[in-house]
């Protein structure tokens, strides 16, 4: 059981575009959204995340949209830079006895700004 | 400040062996966590550790084991290797700080041949 569907598995974006990234998820019980970015041979390093209390988080070029209702999220890069031309992941998790820490990913999106 | 280090970055075994990947997590951190990471199955969460004790535990056979030392730094263990244990076990090291936020380590390569 997939609980956090990712799309779309691959996205080419020319430089100075903005590039969307979108989440689904099942579980109602997850209230933590962060956005993972990893570059080849690294670790995923977080960019952004949101909680369901809020609709929009913007961090620089970064923004998350989240739909409650509608169990979606979605990452928006703004200005789209060859430098972020990276596999992209969503992830979702809850707090409840210590779970907070455990991370449930979708499946990845490759990023690649072309100049 | 340091982050996270995983050691040893690259490992090769034959099926059938056990291997042993350790991390040590940022300073202050007390909780790891764990996962395994292939093309695949994508982000696989294995299991958490806080103060020594396992939290949480993945889908993952028995053959996945870890523990967690006085000092947070983590160790897991993989017996009985299979082909497909090939993967980046990647440690996220936790600051439990009231946010969730959790910031990984390069990762261990480990191919099974």
């Amino acid at each position: 059981q997939q609980q956090v569907k990712q799309s779309p598995q691959s996205l080419i974006v020319q430089k100075g575009g903005i590039s969307i990234i979108n989440c689904a998820y099942e579980n109602t019980a997850f209230d933590y959204f962060p956005w993972y970015q990893q570059f080849p041979g690294k670790g995923p390093a977080l960019l952004i995340a949101i909680r369901p209390d809020v609709s929009e988080k913007k961090e620089g070029r970064f923004t998350i949209s989240f739909n409650k209702s509608a169990k979606q999220f979605s990452l928006h890069i703004m200005d789209s830079q060859p430098g972020d031309s990276a596999t992209y992941f969503c992830a979702a998790s809850f707090d409840s006895g210590g779970s907070n820490y455990k991370l449930t990913f979708g499946k990845g999106t490759l990023l690649t700004v072309n100049p | 400040k340091a982050g996270v280090t995983q050691t040893p970055r690259y490992l090769i075994k034959t099926r059938g062996q056990q291997v042993t990947l350790s991390c040590s997590p940022i300073s202050g951190h007390r909780s790891v966590s764990w996962y395994q990471q292939t093309p695949g199955q994508g982000l696989q969460f294995l299991f958490e550790y806080f103060s020594e004790t396992q939290r949480n535990k993945g889908n993952f056979p028995g053959r996945f084991s870890g523990r967690q030392f006085s000092n947070s730094r983590s160790e897991m263990n993989v017996s009985t290797l299979e082909l497909g244990d090939s993967a980046l076990y990647l440690c996220a090291s936790n600051q439990v700080s009231g946010n969730n936020e959790q910031f990984f380590g390069p990762g261990t390569r480990l191919t099974v041949l």
